[in-house]
């Protein structure tokens, strides 16, 4: 089964410093890797997907399989990115089925 | 495009009643919809795999005779929680699959119901 780890609940920087949020991946086969953002008061949407290799509103995230890892980035953080930030996966012929990480509340403080 | 809703936002209802919430996929065609919950601080957890035209598919754990899904059309599902009981409380998120994106596993997320059972 698969199974994906988001240590850290809350992560604070301030504004202009960079981000990184850590999702950690157990699967035996090859995923497909998300990011997906909650803003305050809104529906879960995609950030981001490691198949597409883009930057979506300053985010990067690249899959690195030998660490099992897809670790979102960002160099400069700015308020409105404040959210809870959600790293999922879809294992392959999973039926396109998510298994999501805990989530992680990143607050940017000015 | 791609918006997914879901009626009713939030609903209270007493324990042992039954509840129906709707998933509508509004301006795309969906074969497959999933409905989640979550916990207030925790992340989602899936509990079932809704296919048009055939039987839902549950996650272990998930009680298929208590949570009612029905996927009779390309844009609608529901979700029917069945004698419901203060337990049951949570907020329900539906998401869909643009059938159309055959090669994407990208999901569309609906804003969630409130189920509150006294």
């Amino acid at each position: 089964a698969q199974r994906v780890t988001q240590p850290e609940k809350l992560l604070s920087v301030f504004k202009g410093a960079p981000v990184e949020l850590k999702c950690n991946y157990s699967y035996s086969g090859s995923p497909e890797l998300f990011w997906y953002v909650q803003y305050s008061r809104q529906r879960l949407q995609l950030l981001l997907r490691h198949i597409s290799r883009e930057s979506i509103k300053g985010f990067t995230a690249d899959l690195n399989k030998g660490e099992t890892s897809f670790h979102l980035k960002k160099p400069f953080a700015q308020e409105e990115d404040s959210a809870m930030y959600y790293c999922a996966l879809s294992a392959a012929g999973g039926g396109n089925k998510l298994t999501f990480g805990t989530g992680t509340q990143l607050k940017v403080e000015l | 495009g791609a918006v997914v809703s879901q009626h009713p936002s939030w609903v209270i209802c007493k324990s042992g009643t039954s509840v129906k919430i709707e998933c509508r996929s509004l301006d795309f065609q969906a074969t497959t919809m999933f409905w989640y919950r979550q916990f207030p601080k925790q992340s989602l957890m899936l509990m079932a795999t809704s296919n048009e035209g055939s039987k839902a598919t549950y996650e272990q754990g998930v009680e298929k005779d208590k949570f009612l899904i029905n996927h009779a059309s390309l844009t609608l599902s529901t979700l029917t929680v069945t004698s419901a009981h203060p337990e049951d409380s949570s907020f329900y998120i539906c998401s869909a699959r643009n059938r159309v994106g055959q090669g994407s596993n990208e999901q569309y997320f609906g804003p969630g119901t409130r189920l509150t059972v006294t």
